[in-house]
């Protein structure tokens, strides 16, 4: 069954430092999303791409975060500048209709 | 905006039993879906279920089925023949039909005992 992929799994990185969190979609879905949840809180939304540009975005997402399709297949979130709460699990989707959103299986964020 | 309510922090239910999930939901759209998912301890979250607002039958998937009652605002889930491999945080969620985002509530920590 096709399946959401991110990578890496865990990522450490010092605070002020770039990180970028890698995302291969389920190949015909055409909506992708960005999702975190901090330790033990909601999941919370980021932001959503659609035809090579962001359709919605959450308060969370500053001019920090970006996000991009470098090519084909690969869906990009980028935080500029991390800080100590950026430390979270993010989670990609995508979604070819409306009702079924999938998720990878996430990334570890961890900022020291 | 939409707001979800899961109101059971944590819940037991015993091997082969059912078991159900509260979820009430808040909103001004008039379409809207509601989803179910899984999170299990290694982390990943996995679509369990969906109904649609407009949907005329209760959605049912495999074990899942989806008890939802329109003018109550509410879409509970019913696990059947509960088995320990659904031990796990269940989280609903909704979007409006013209929404990208998913909200989401805070969660079910169902336990399966043996």
């Amino acid at each position: 069954e096709p399946e959401v992929t991110q990578t890496p799994s865990h990522q450490v990185t010092q605070m002020g430092q770039e990180v970028i969190l890698r995302c291969v979609p389920i190949s015909n879905h055409l909506y992708f999303y960005w999702y975190r949840q901090i330790l033990g809180q909601k999941v919370e939304f980021l932001v959503s791409f659609y035809n090579n540009e962001i359709s919605e975005k959450s308060e969370i997402f500053d001019d920090q975060f970006s996000v991009e399709r470098p090519d084909g297949s690969n869906f990009t979130l980028k935080i500029r500048s991390t800080k100590l709460e950026d430390s979270a699990m993010y989670f990609c989707a995508s979604s070819e209709q409306y009702e079924k959103l999938f998720f990878g299986s996430g990334t570890q964020l961890s900022v020291l | 905006a939409q707001k979800i309510t899961q109101t059971q922090p944590g819940m037991f239910v015993q091997e082969k039993e059912a078991v159900t999930l509260d979820c009430t939901y808040d909103t001004s759209d008039p379409s809207y879906g509601l989803f179910w998912y899984k999170q299990p301890s290694s982390g990943e979250m996995i679509f369990l279920i969906y109904q649609g607002s407009y949907d005329q039958q209760n959605a049912t998937e495999g074990r899942y089925s989806l008890n939802f009652q329109k003018a109550r605002k509410s879409a509970n889930l019913v696990i059947s023949a509960s088995q320990l491999g659904d031990s796990a945080m269940y989280f609903c969620a909704m979007r409006g039909l013209n929404d990208y985002k998913l909200s989401f509530g805070a969660g079910t920590t169902v336990t399966v005992r043996a």
